[in-house]
């Protein structure tokens, strides 16, 4: 079975960082581009971040760009995000995402998403 | 503000046709033929519906399609049913090393 496990969420202050996780299984993690998504309460969904096959090539929100860094362990199925100086506008559920066309953005696989609270 | 404007909210009854629009710019969804759809149920993660414009993934009905017309994609539903109840989002790839992807703000679908 495809599967996508989020982990790492939590409550945090302002100005802290955390380290989330996204193991997989059930596909070879090492063919696909991945991506992180984010939908703070009651909002839409955001695009946060993306990585290609063998971690070549990232890309970031500007919202995130120079606080979060999107890597990735082929050989332990592993997707992380390291975000650092973190916000109250951080605040979201985190979802990895599996990309079916070369991150394009075509997500075809979801995991149910951390929590991420940033708060004092 | 999101990227991509969607509607709100729309609405049908069962059996109805409805259609979603997301609209950006030639440099999004005119630019690429990378849109695409999402459905989300509350509390749970969202599900592609829709990729490349109009593709379908295997499982997902053929009473989801999905179209373009310059800088509008759409998302039509035919025999709306009372599941079909949910958010709907539409996505596109930018080409930009910053916010490469984009997504609307997403649409309110309520089965009456």
């Amino acid at each position: 079975e495809v599967q996508l496990v989020e982990s790492g969420g939590g409550l945090v202050q302002p100005g802290g960082s955390l380290r989330l996780s996204c193991a997989v299984s059930g596909f070879t993690f090492s063919n696909y581009w991945m991506h992180w998504v984010r939908q703070a309460p009651g909002k839409g969904l955001v695009w946060v971040s993306r990585i290609k096959t063998d971690g070549s090539n990232t890309n970031y929100a500007d919202s995130v760009k120079g606080r979060f860094t999107i890597s990735r362990d082929n050989a332990e199925n592993t997707l992380y995000l390291q975000m650092n100086s973190l916000r109250a506008e951080d605040t979201a559920v985190y979802y990895c995402a599996r990309d079916r066309v070369s991150g394009s953005g075509s997500m075809d696989v979801w995991g149910k998403g951390t929590t991420v609270t940033v708060s004092s | 503000q999101s990227a991509l404007t969607q509607p709100a909210s729309v609405s049908g009854s069962p059996g109805q046709s409805i259609t979603i629009s997301c609209t950006g710019t030639s440099s999004d969804v005119g630019g690429y033929n990378y849109v695409s759809w999402f459905q989300q149920h509350p509390g749970k993660a969202p599900k592609l519906m829709i990729y490349e414009v109009s593709n379908r993934p295997s499982g997902v009905s053929d009473r989801f399609s999905g179209s373009k017309s310059d800088n509008t994609a759409s998302l039509t539903i035919s025999g709306l049913q009372a599941d079909d109840e949910a958010d709907y989002y539409c996505s596109s790839y930018t080409g930009r090393t910053v916010n490469t992807v984009v997504f609307g703000g997403g649409t309110k679908l309520t089965v009456l």
